[in-house]
């Protein structure tokens, strides 16, 4: 149980194009997801919390406006890159806490690579 | 907010040998504190965690240990086995207040298990 999926796990774009991902938990309700960047060789960086029905809280500078959150169910959440650049090329992962279950635990997704050009 | 330090950064042993994989944090209010396995292009999988009420857990050949004096806890691996390379991250987190559980994670450490 507590599976979390990604789509796409990978994509390649133009810079100047947007490029949304895709976090759900399959067999679980998620009130909370969480999404981070990891650069390569280095840790994960959380960028957001997301909530369901509410706006996302971003990390002291992550850009709200260039890495667009929306949890509209409480199994989906979408990373929206807009304008993107090759700095933006990344591994970018969710993860979701289970809605009523322990406010710690975290299930991670797969991750996604995105690759600017 | 939180700081998490871990070492070593790389971690090189024989098939068998025992790992351990140390991570000092600086909050006093954290209470979680999990410990992650990530394979190379795939996200992390948590291995085993640990909660401020107890002091070592251990789940087969893994275990973990916490010691809150001194803010500092470790993950030990026993009968190290080639699968087990790849690379190790802590973190800690405050389940309760106004964080919502937000994971701050250590730098990572790049285990490799020769056969």
């Amino acid at each position: 149980g507590a599976v979390v999926s990604q789509h796409p796990s990978r994509v390649i774009c133009k810079s100047g194009t947007s490029v949304k991902i895709e976090c759900r938990s399959l067999d679980f309700q998620a009130t909370t997801m969480f999404w981070y960047r990891q650069f390569p060789k280095q840790s994960l960086m959380l960028m957001a919390t997301s909530n369901e029905g509410s706006k996302a809280t971003y990390e002291q500078g992550v850009e709200k406006d260039k890495f667009l959150i929306n949890h509209a169910s409480l199994t989906l959440s979408t990373l929206t890159v807009t304008s993107a650049h090759p700095e933006d090329s990344s591994f970018y992962i969710c993860s979701a806490r289970i809605a009523g279950g322990r406010a710690d635990t975290q299930y991670f997704g797969p991750g996604t690579r995105l690759t600017v050009l | 907010g939180e700081n998490v330090e871990q070492h070593p950064s790389t971690l090189s042993v024989q098939e068998g040998d025992s790992a351990v994989i140390k991570c000092t944090y600086s909050d006093s209010a954290s209470n979680y504190f999990p410990w992650y396995k990530q394979e190379l292009g795939k996200g992390p999988q948590l291995i085993i965690d640990i909660r401020s009420n107890v002091g070592e857990k251990k789940d087969q050949r893994i275990a973990v240990t916490l010691n809150k004096t001194a803010k500092h806890f470790s993950l030990h691996i026993t009968e190290t086995q080639p699968e087990d390379s790849a690379v190790y991250f802590c973190a800690a987190a405050n389940a309760g207040g106004t964080s919502y559980g937000k994971l701050t994670f250590g730098q990572g450490t790049i285990l490799t298990v020769h056969p």
